[in-house]
């Protein structure tokens, strides 16, 4: 049973477009959100967060919207350029699971120049 | 801030013999650390929690006998493999948390284990 769910295993962008990455959840109990960027062979580099009791959370070229109703958050990045050609995982926990994260699949974005 | 390593970056073993994979926090203390397994393509799944001084939390499925953990400092946390079998063969990574209620968590670079 899968609790986070990131649906598209890959995306291709050009070069100074925006990326949007997306992420559903099916645990109300979750409360904070997080998105992990992954190169091959490496561990996932945080890069941004954000708490439920927010919708939007920005941070330079990054920003998570999180749509509580309909359990779906997403990630934009603008302008995209190719060094963030990455894997990005959306991550979710709570504190009462001890704030372990549970992580979707991944979603390969290409940034093409 | 917040470096975390691995090692060995990667290792190859014979089936049956164990292998131990190291988790240092690097410039934090880390009250928790986490273990998780990486298939290809596939999503981290977590392995098992680890709090300094106690006994590792192992999650449904995941082989304590065969997966032992030991987090004896506040900076380093082991994975051991026992007995390997080349169905264990798999990218480790281990994360640790600095703060006790801390949501974020520091990933190391992961160890590819490759048993032959």
């Amino acid at each position: 049973d899968q609790q986070v769910k990131q649906n598209s295993p890959s995306l291709s962008v050009q070069e100074g477009r925006i990326s949007i990455l997306n992420c559903d959840y099916t645990n109300s109990m979750f409360d904070y959100f997080l998105w992990y960027k992954k190169y091959p062979a490496e561990g996932p580099t945080f890069l941004i967060s954000i708490s439920s009791i927010k919708d939007k959370n920005e941070d330079g070229r990054f920003t998570v919207f999180l749509n509580k109703s309909a359990k779906h958050l997403s990630l934009h990045i603008v302008p995209s350029q190719p060094g963030d050609s990455a894997v990005y995982f959306c991550a979710a926990s709570s504190r009462g699971s001890n704030y372990k994260l549970t992580f979707g699949k991944g979603t390969l974005l290409t940034v093409n120049p | 801030g917040a470096v975390v390593s691995q090692h060995p970056s990667w290792v190859i073993c014979k089936s049956g013999t164990s292998v131990k994979i190291e988790c240092r926090s690097l410039d934090f203390q880390a009250t928790t650390m986490f273990w998780y397994r990486q298939f290809p393509k596939q999503s981290l799944m977590l392995m098992a929690t680890s709090n300094e001084g106690s006994k590792a939390t192992y999650e449904q499925g995941v082989e304590k006998d065969k997966f032992l953990i030991n987090h004896a400092s506040l900076t380093l946390s082991t994975l051991t493999v026992t007995s390997a079998h080349p169905e264990d063969s798999s990218f480790y990574i281990c994360s640790a948390r600095g703060a006790p209620q801390s949501y974020e968590q520091y990933f190391g670079p992961g160890t590819r284990l490759t048993v032959t």
